[in-house]
């Protein structure tokens, strides 16, 4: 059974950084794309990015381009992101997905970021 | 970008009886491989997203004979032919053929 367990979610101050983190099992981590979507419930589903099965290719939405970043750990089978320079509307439920574009099958059970001072 | 349009918003529905939800893309979903990449999601209250239907109008598996997809180019449909209690909840489509874009979702209530 495939499992995506998301963790680290928090409330930081605009500006700020975190790291947000998914387990992976059930499936063999390194042969698949990986992503982030998140959900606010005013704004519904955005796509925030994926990363490639060995972590050389990385695509971000544009609304998070050159402050997310995605990576992963395949001997850990872990995907992560990094959100620097975090604002009041990047608050939403992370959700850490199996897939890339062409493949996105499974969703995480989702990890609250909440941006407020 | 993309922009994948849903109607309606909000989907009243009767036990036993047909729904339809629609989605519209800005552009064709038709890939460069001959694929159209068109999803359809169902979000139960409080649960995540779970994948039924994948380019256009394939079922996944242990997904109801009753949910079916169809449609070409840039206009699809969602369609549940009796519905039931546990059917009740959000459904997205998103396109996967030029990056990621989703509906704006469809709530569906009895």
């Amino acid at each position: 059974e495939v499992q995506l367990v998301e963790s680290g979610g928090d409330l930081v101050q605009p500006g700020e950084s975190l790291r947000i983190s998914c387990a992976a099992s059930g499936f063999s981590f390194k042969n698949y794309w990986m992503g982030w979507v998140r959900q606010d419930p005013g704004k519904g589903l955005e796509w925030v990015g994926n990363i490639k099965q060995d972590g050389s290719e990385t695509y971000y939405g544009d609304s998070v381009k050159g402050r997310f970043t995605i990576s992963r750990d395949n001997a850990k089978s872990s995907l992560y992101l990094q959100m620097d320079s975090l604002r009041a509307e990047d608050t939403a439920v992370y959700y850490c997905v199996k897939g890339g574009t062409l493949d996105l099958d499974y969703w995480g059970q989702g990890v609250l970021v909440t941006v407020s001072s | 970008d993309v922009v994948m349009t849903q109607s309606p918003l909000s989907l009243p529905v009767t036990l036993g009886q047909p729904a339809s939800i629609s989605c519209r893309s800005s552009q064709s979903l038709v890939h460069s491989d001959g694929n159209t990449y068109l999803y359809w999601f169902q979000q139960r209250p409080g649960q995540s997203p779970r994948r039924l239907l994948y380019k256009v109008s394939n079922r996944d598996s242990g997904v109801p004979d009753r949910f079916s997809g169809s449609g070409s180019g840039n206009d699809f449909t969602l369609k549940i032919s009796r519905v039931e209690a546990e059917d009740v909840g959000l459904y997205y489509c998103m396109q996967g053929t030029q990056w990621i874009t989703f509906g704006g979702g469809t709530k569906v209530e009895i």
